[in-house]
Formats: structure tokens, sequence, C-alpha cells
């Protein structure tokens, strides 16, 4: 049983296109994010979401779009995709469970590659 | 600059030794999280401190907390080959939406 999965694993593209990532979770957890890792493994949160509100939105360029449909899905979609959106994107959900604590369930990631 | 800042980047060690790790942060937080990154995977959740406690073990893993130095360590007793991996650190902050901001990381080999 997954708990965070995300589709497609690979996303191999050109550049100028645009693309989406999907990404469900069954904890039924309240709070989804979007995580990029870059080459060097830094991992830099994007959005989150609470119950299909938006609650972080990082400096990300526009062209990022984030939507939840509802609060088991959260998904990304990227327009003009550049080459410097190769990344491993990660989903991950959490739900605080004691005041001042929540832990993070991540997806395995999506490795985008744009050439 | 990161929130949470590893060290050492690497480390080497036979299986057997202790690994440790540090992390080092900058502003308050609510609590500090670890985390383990296997090559190609996800991050997967092991340890999380709040910001009231110092100390806290589970299973070989003992983490510290000391908010006046704002810094963290984490112990890998009697390491494993398959503790082979990436270990990150990560600052909660509540009032900023249960914001998790981490660390670059530290690469821990075991060799067996």
């Amino acid at each position: 049983d997954t708990a965070v999965s995300q589709t497609p694993k690979y996303l191999v593209t050109q550049m100028g296109n645009d693309k989406s990532i999907k990404c469900e979770q069954n904890l039924g957890h309240d709070t989804m994010y979007w995580y990029k890792q870059d080459s060097k493994k830094f991992l830099k949160i994007m959005f989150s979401y609470n119950n299909k509100e938006l609650i972080i939105n990082e400096t990300v360029p526009n062209r990022f779009s984030p939507k939840s449909p509802d609060k088991a899905h959260l998904n990304l979609h990227i327009n003009s995709l550049e080459l410097g959106d190769s990344a491993v994107y990660f989903c991950a959900s959490s739900q605080e469970a004691l005041a001042g604590a929540w832990e993070q369930y991540f997806g395995p990631g999506t490795r985008l590659t744009v050439t | 600059s990161q929130q949470g800042e590893e060290d050492p980047q690497a480390l080497s060690i036979q299986e057997g030794e202790n690994a440790t790790m540090n992390c080092s942060y900058k502003t308050s937080i609510n609590n500090l999280q670890w985390y383990r990154q296997n090559s190609g995977r996800g991050l997967v959740h092991l340890i999380l401190i709040r910001s009231n406690e110092r100390e806290k073990h589970g299973g070989r893993l003992r983490v510290t907390l000391d908010t006046s130095k704002k810094s963290s360590s984490l112990l890998i007793t009697a390491s494993r080959a398959a503790d082979t991996a990436s270990y990150f650190c990560a600052t909660g902050i509540k009032a900023a939406g249960n914001k998790l901001t981490f660390g670059g990381g530290t690469r821990v080999l075991v060799k067996p």
C-alpha cells in the first residue's frame, strides 16, 4: 500500500514544453507539499496546501502552478520548461498529530530532465 | 543560505562503528527532524524532536537538540552497511505554515 505516490517516475521533455506531475496520498493527511531537489541534493520547498488551500508559496517562477482538486491530491503543472527545471521533484504529506510536531511522508520522486 | 547546515558533508566509517552528524540552524523552531534518503529514493522520516525536548532515542538512533546553541546531532550506533544513505536535518516552523527547511545533508558510507 503506497502512502504517497507520484506519476510519472521519470519525465524527459524538451525545452518549451508543458508538463504535469501528479501526486496522491492515502494517509488521510490534511497538508501536502512539493519540493525540488537539485543535482547537489539540496531540497527546497516550493508549495504546500492544507485542505486544498495554498499555504506556502515560495519564490518559484510563475511557470509552476500547483493544483489541489481535493486534500488527497496535489498536482504540479509546469509551463514553458527550461533547462534549469531539471531536478527531482518530491511530493510529501503531513498531519499535525501533536502540537508542534508534524512529520512528513515523501513520495518516491519524479526525475525531470529537460533537454 | 540554508536554515539547516550539516556537518560533515560526508562520512565514511566501518560497519559496527558509530556515526555522528551535526546540524546548525539560525532561527527559532518548533521542531527539528532527521530524514534518510537512499540513493534514487524519497526521504524517510527517522525521528522528530520538539523544541522543548533535549534528547530522543529511537532504536539505534539518538538525537540531541540544544536550542541555546541552535544545534542538533544525530548519532547512529553500531552502524550497518544498510545505513549507507544521505541524512538530512530539517527545521520545522509552525508559524510559517508547518514549513520544513532542509539542510544540505550528510552522505554516510558504511563499509562492510
